[in-house]
């Protein structure tokens, strides 16, 4: 069935480093690729997403790289800071129903 | 302030009695989607309802579990009777008409059952 691998589950790294998460997904199908971020006792939100017809998007220290034919997609956030520190999920989707990743649980250190 | 509104932010219940959750979605969104949250399945997709339709309940166990949405404004997730197996947080995503949409969640419901 539909599966969105994961890793790592958990990273720490020192302020002002980079932090790489990475999915893999099984669907062919898959099209579009948010990635949300969850802080303690709220609901995920939106960060980034990228779109099957892009390789790569940037938002500020956030960016998304997709590659289809490896059906792999990263996250990259740099020059790390503790506000980063949350849960962070990938997904994917090829129709309404996003299949999200297990989470990366993220820390900076200061 | 545009967001996706659940009550109650906690529940605590005995084992068979009956939960209602509730979700306001995002005025002008029409796809509503319920997730259950737990450390050992993560995000897993329940129910998912498009213009007030179910489309998708394949995610809920259907001998206890059941959800509508009688407006627009209103959607609704019930058990009945919970089971302590039922304890996770419940969210509530709202989105957009159309295909790969973002999903707004909501802060969701802490459910413990006892």
């Amino acid at each position: 069935g539909e599966n969105v691998e994961q890793h790592p589950s958990t990273l720490s790294v020192q302020e002002g480093d980079s932090a790489v998460i990475k999915c893999t997904y099984s669907d062919s199908a898959s099209n579009y690729f948010p990635w949300y971020k969850q802080e303690l006792g709220k609901g995920p939100q939106l960060i980034i997403d990228i779109r099957s017809n892009v390789g790569e998007k940037k938002d500020q220290r956030i960016a998304v790289t997709l590659n289809k034919t490896a059906k792999h997609f990263s996250l990259h956030i740099t020059e790390t800071q503790p506000e980063d520190s949350a849960v962070y999920f990938c997904a994917a989707t090829g129709t309404y129903k996003y299949i999200f990743g297990t989470g990366t649980r993220l820390k900076v250190l200061a | 302030d545009a967001r996706v509104t659940q009550t109650p932010r906690h529940k605590v219940t005995e084992m068979g009695q009956e939960v209602t959750m509730r979700c306001q979605p995002i005025l002008g969104h029409n796809t509503v989607f319920w997730y259950r949250q737990t450390m050992m399945q993560g995000l897993e997709l329940l129910a998912y309802f498009r213009n007030r339709a179910p489309l998708d309940d394949s995610g809920m166990p259907k001998d206890r579990f059941s959800a509508e949405m009688p407006d627009a404004t209103l959607a609704t997730l019930k058990i009945q009777p919970s089971e302590p197996r039922d304890s996770a947080v419940y969210f509530c995503a709202s989105g957009l008409p159309g295909l790969n949409t973002e999903a707004f969640f909501g802060q969701g419901t802490r459910l413990t059952v006892v």
